[in-house]
């Protein structure tokens, strides 16, 4: 069984600091992950994602994720926030032959304040 | 404009009455995808369809029917839907079956059972 965990319901940066949204993951074999990013009353959109490769990926919007497998985790990440990144943010696992494909982490809800 | 598309929007209904979500993609994609977002919860996968005539339960089945009769189109059924079926209800799409495409997502569909 594969699983996703984002322990923090709630971020809170000030923007033009550095962000930091928490994602670990429990897969059988090597992971797929992904980061999506969900604003109000909008479908998800794709940020980046981790098949295999270079640890640290780099995305959408300025956005990066490190893969690191020793700790099992996906952290996303941006150097300088901005008030337009406050969205809700999930992390997703998948791995090679899961025909379910995502499983979705519980969400982190990003706000950025000015 | 390569898309995800879902009707209605939004829809209220009543217990029992039965119910179809439409779902369609324009971009050729050979696995589809219904989820369902409720707070705290993150997205639970209901059904998903690996092609056409092809599809299986994901983690939260019960009370929903699907069937992909053509590659584009992905159809959410209730039957006889009930209040705990009240949520937000996402299609989504990708490209292949092998877990490591991004899935692309439709507008959502808010859906009330009173």
């Amino acid at each position: 069984a594969q699983s996703v965990a984002q322990p923090e319901d709630q971020v809170n940066v000030a923007e033009g600091n550095p962000l930091t949204v928490k994602c670990t993951y429990s897969v059988s074999g090597n992971p797929y992950l992904f980061w999506y990013v969900q604003y109000p009353n909008r479908g998800l959109q794709f940020l980046l994602k981790y098949i295999t490769g270079d640890n640290l990926v780099k995305g959408s919007y300025g956005f990066e994720a490190e893969f690191n497998k020793s700790q099992t985790s996906f952290h996303l990440k941006k150097p300088s926030a901005l008030v337009s990144d406050s969205a809700l943010y999930f992390c997703a696992v998948s791995f090679s032959g899961s025909a379910r494909q995502l499983t979705f982490g519980s969400g982190t809800q990003l706000t950025v304040l000015p | 404009e390569a898309q995800v598309t879902q009707n209605p929007r939004y829809l209220i209904t009543v217990t029992g009455k039965k119910l179809t979500v439409t779902c369609s993609q324009n971009m050729n994609h050979e696995y589809m995808s219904w989820y369902r977002q409720d707070p705290g919860l993150g997205l639970r996968q209901i059904y998903y369809s690996m092609n056409v005539e092809v599809t299986d339960k994901g983690d939260v089945p019960e009370g929903y029917k699907v069937s992909r009769k053509e590659k584009r189109n992905f159809p959410l059924i209730l039957e006889s839907p009930s209040p705990n079926q009240t949520s937000l209800y996402f299609c989504a799409s990708s490209l292949s079956t092998t877990g490591a495409n991004e899935q692309f997502f439709g507008p959502g569909t808010r859906l009330t059972v009173l």
